[in-house]
């Protein structure tokens, strides 16, 4: 079964350090995002991109944070400065098409901000 | 906001006992997904149904939809060890376009005793 996959699996950073977390999404999905999970709390959705841009993001997502299509395969997140509360999984997933198809979700990244 | 609160935070049972967990929501959905997540892992999609379909089977699972109550129920039969694990209700709005994404309750916790 196609997945979605996610690098690093965990990274440890220091508070104020940039960071980028990195995605390939299926290949023939159209549609991306990046959900947040801290430590016993709710998945949180973050940003969702299609064609190229930004199409929705939560209030979570401020200026320090973007998105990036770099090469047509990958999908990042950027962190500029983190803070301690960033520590967090974070996720990606993609869909092909919606409403009512299934959205498939990375294994997750754990970020630690120390 | 449309939520999804699942209920009970958490539930223990024996091997070979049904677990039945539910979700309710608060508006209008296109769909409801029940993820699963095994502790720091990723999210496993489960089964998704729509807002037009009242219950759905997929193997041990079986979900109901009761859209008058907004409320869905995730039924797991003849319950394994390896089922333990938290479970994740999430809607998507039923507005469509480039804004799809899922809104996730807190979970439940479900442990399998052998």
């Amino acid at each position: 079964e196609p997945e979605v996959t996610q690098t690093p699996s965990h990274q440890v950073t220091q508070m104020g350090q940039e960071v980028i977390l990195r995605c390939v999404p299926i290949s023939n999905h159209l549609y991306f995002y990046w959900y947040r999970q801290i430590l016993g709390q709710k998945v949180e959705f973050l940003v969702s991109f299609y064609n190229n841009e930004i199409s929705e993001k939560s209030e979570i997502f401020d200026d320090q944070f973007s998105v990036e299509r770099p090469d047509g395969s990958n999908f990042t997140l950027k962190i500029r400065s983190t803070k301690l509360e960033d520590s967090a999984m974070y996720f990606c997933a993609s869909i092909s098409t919606f409403p009512g198809n299934t959205i498939y979700f990375g294994e997750g990244s754990w970020l630690t901000v120390v | 906001s449309q939520q999804g609160e699942e209920d009970p935070q958490a539930l223990s049972i024996q091997e070979g006992e049904n677990a039945t967990m539910n979700c309710s929501y608060k508006t209008s959905i296109n769909n409801l997904q029940w993820y699963r997540q095994n502790s720091g892992r990723g999210l496993v999609h489960l089964i998704l149904i729509r807002s037009n379909e009242r219950e759905k089977h997929s193997g041990r699972l079986r979900v109901t939809l009761d859209t008058s109550k907004k409320s869905s129920s995730l039924l797991i039969t003849a319950s394994r060890a390896a089922d333990t694990a938290s479970y994740f209700c999430a809607t998507s709005g039923s507005s469509g376009g480039s804004n799809y994404k899922l809104t996730f309750g807190k979970g439940t916790l479900l442990t399998v005793n052998p």
